[in-house]
């Protein structure tokens, strides 16, 4: 089973870019990488997949390691509204996810 | 937009009690997943269904249930609820054969269950 390594918390200033990390050293090789977000007193929002280059959309960008162990969600200009806890995960594998707090 | 709706956003229940836990979705998809969420432990997987009346066990199925009559809707029961199923409940759906978002999942609100 894949198994995804992210640090528990990061902090980003408004209106930086914050890169999140995610190590995914088991995943096979068909499996896309899924980021996911959950706000507050919601469930978890999709915000971007991939599978083996980088990807882009209006919400952030999926960075992909060439050998797909590590990927990195980026965005690009941390709002208050985007501090939530960021999930990495292949397949329907949840970890504990990265609490992102957004400081003003 | 895809749509995942729980029956309940706040369920109170007693000890013993058989509690039924009803999602729908409205965007065909094949699969559909029942999750529940503690602090500090992430979303954890309790069951999870590939098509109607099949169901796979996931990491956490022990004390729970599941039905899959009809592919919009997959239930997730507590035969007999005890305090430690207390949790937040979330119930989602996603496709295997869409090429745009393969795989995504989509999230209901989520059912906040407190067993007394």
């Amino acid at each position: 089973d894949a198994k995804t390594t992210q640090p528990n918390s990061m902090e980003s200033n408004e209106e930086e870019p914050v890169h999140l990390p995610c190590n995914h050293s088991t995943i096979s090789g068909t499996d896309y990488i899924h980021w996911y977000r959950q706000l507050p007193s919601q469930g978890p929002e999709y915000v971007i997949h991939g599978l083996t280059s980088n990807v882009n959309n209006r919400m952030a960008s999926l960075a992909i390691a060439e050998d797909r162990k590590s990927s990195t969600l980026i965005l690009h200009r941390a709002t208050l509204r985007d501090a939530a806890v960021y999930y990495c995960i292949p397949l329907a594998i949840f970890g504990t996810g990265t609490r992102l707090k957004v400081l003003a | 937009d895809v749509k995942v709706t729980q029956s309940s956003r706040y369920l109170v229940k007693r000890t013993g009690e058989k509690v039924f836990l009803e999602c729908v979705q409205d965007m065909d998809h094949e699969n559909m997943f029942w999750y529940r969420q503690d602090p500090g432990l992430g979303l954890r997987l309790i069951y999870f269904s590939y098509d109607v009346k099949m169901k796979e066990k996931g990491d956490i199925p022990e004390g729970y249930s599941v039905s899959r009559e009809k592919k919009e809707r997959f239930s997730l029961i507590l035969e007999s609820a005890s305090t430690n199923q207390t949790s937040m409940y979330l119930c989602a759906s996603s496709s295997p054969y869409r090429l745009a978002d393969t795989d995504t999942q989509y999230f209901g609100p989520g059912t906040r269950l407190t067993v007394l």
